[in-house]
Order: C-alpha cells, then structure tokens, then sequence
C-alpha cells in the first residue's frame, strides 16, 4: 500500500496563474484533509471532506477550491496563486468520520513569485 | 477561535526525559493529538487523548487535563533519532484540527 500520495512533489508558479494538488489514498478511509504549513509553523486546516461528495471549509479556505472526486481523491485548486500561498500542502487522511489518527502525504512544496 | 501554546525549542541529551507542554484554548473541544514531524519530512501521529489522564505508547506518554486545558508529551529514554518538531493539536467540532506551531526538540549526545 501506497498511502497518500501528492503530486508534485515541487511546483513554481507565476502570481495569478492556476494550478491542481493531487492527492490520493489507497486505505479506504473517509475523511480527507488539505494543510498548509508555512516556515516554522504548525499545519493550518484548509479544507475538509468527511466522505466522498461532501466538503467543508477550514481555517484558511480563501483562495482555494477543493474536489473530493471519489473516495480515494482530493484535489486543491488554486485558482490565482498569489505569493502568499507560497507554502508546504499537506493532503492527510483518516478512517473514519472522527478518526483520530490522521495519515500525512509527503507533502507539495509550492512557490509563487 | 482556537489557540495553542507550546514552547517553540527544548534541548535535552541522549537517556534522559523531556516534557512538552501544550495549553489550549478551544471551544466545542474533542481532544489533543500530539504529531512528530522530522526536516523535510511528513507529520507522523503518535498519540490521541479524550479523556483527562496518561496513555501510554512505549517510550512516549501523552496526559490530559481538560479541566486545565492543558497537556503535554512525555518522551523517554530519548535517541538522536528523536530529535524532530513535535506538534500538539486540538480536535474540535468533531472533525476539524487546530495545530500548535510546534516544538523543536534537540537531543544531544
């Protein structure tokens, strides 16, 4: 088993361009997660789904969209990157609504000029 | 809104017990997680608690006070392997997470 998987690993975007945050997991789980972690910073919860066909916002939605395509994907759009999202996302899951124990991908180091 | 509090760097050598605290404000509050991340690396979970009181996980103990809004992490036996950040985080309204911005921990030979 893979896990959570994030594609790509590095991204470097021009301000105002867009792009997509792939993530995956093979552990059948429900809930999803996408973090963002700045520079010796915690995690801050962007964007949730307890289950396939359901999001909900986080601490810091602004700028983002989100996609729980299926219950294995869910993906992050940044719609017009501007150089405050220069960032590291996380994508984690867990099994259960409520799960305790979440799963962390490796992680998308992102770069906006 | 939610706010943590944890010393942003501990040092201790190799063998000995380092404690790390972590207090909290929270409201509709479920629980704290505590997560260790090495450089570069993922988050990794290494205990949950609900309820007031110490769980226990090897080397590694987590307590809970919700009358206090206050835990901590107790390591033991520390290894150079130890040395990462450690991030307490409070779960709130069920499915939400709210992460302290997390404690380097040094070990030194």
């Amino acid at each position: 088993n893979a896990g959570v998987t994030q594609t790509p690993k590095f991204q470097v975007l021009k301000t105002g361009q867009s792009m997509t945050l792939q993530c995956a997991q093979d552990m059948n789980h429900n809930s999803m997660y996408w973090y963002r972690q700045d520079p010796g910073m915690g995690l801050r919860l962007i964007y949730y789904s307890a289950s396939e066909g359901t999001t909900d916002k986080g601490e810091v939605p602004n700028g983002y969209n989100v996609s729980r395509l299926n219950k294995r994907e869910f993906s992050l759009r940044l719609e017009s990157a501007a150089p405050s999202q220069t960032s590291v996302y996380f994508c984690a899951s867990s099994g259960r609504d409520g799960d305790n124990e979440q799963f962390f991908g490796p992680g998308t180091r992102l770069t906006v000029l | 809104g939610q706010s943590l509090e944890q010393p942003s760097e501990v040092t201790a050598v190799e063998g000995a017990i380092v404690q790390i605290n972590c207090t909290y404000q929270t409201s509709g509050f479920y629980g704290l997680s505590w997560y260790q991340q090495h450089d570069g690396g993922a988050p990794t979970f290494l205990s949950y608690n609900a309820l007031d009181g110490l769980e226990e996980t090897g080397r590694f103990s987590s307590f809970l006070s919700r009358s206090d809004s206050y835990g901590y992490l107790l390591l033991q036996e520390l290894q150079m392997k130890d040395s990462a950040s450690y991030f307490c985080a409070v779960r709130y309204n069920f499915n939400k997470f709210y992460f302290g911005s997390g404690t380097k921990l040094n070990v030194k030979p």
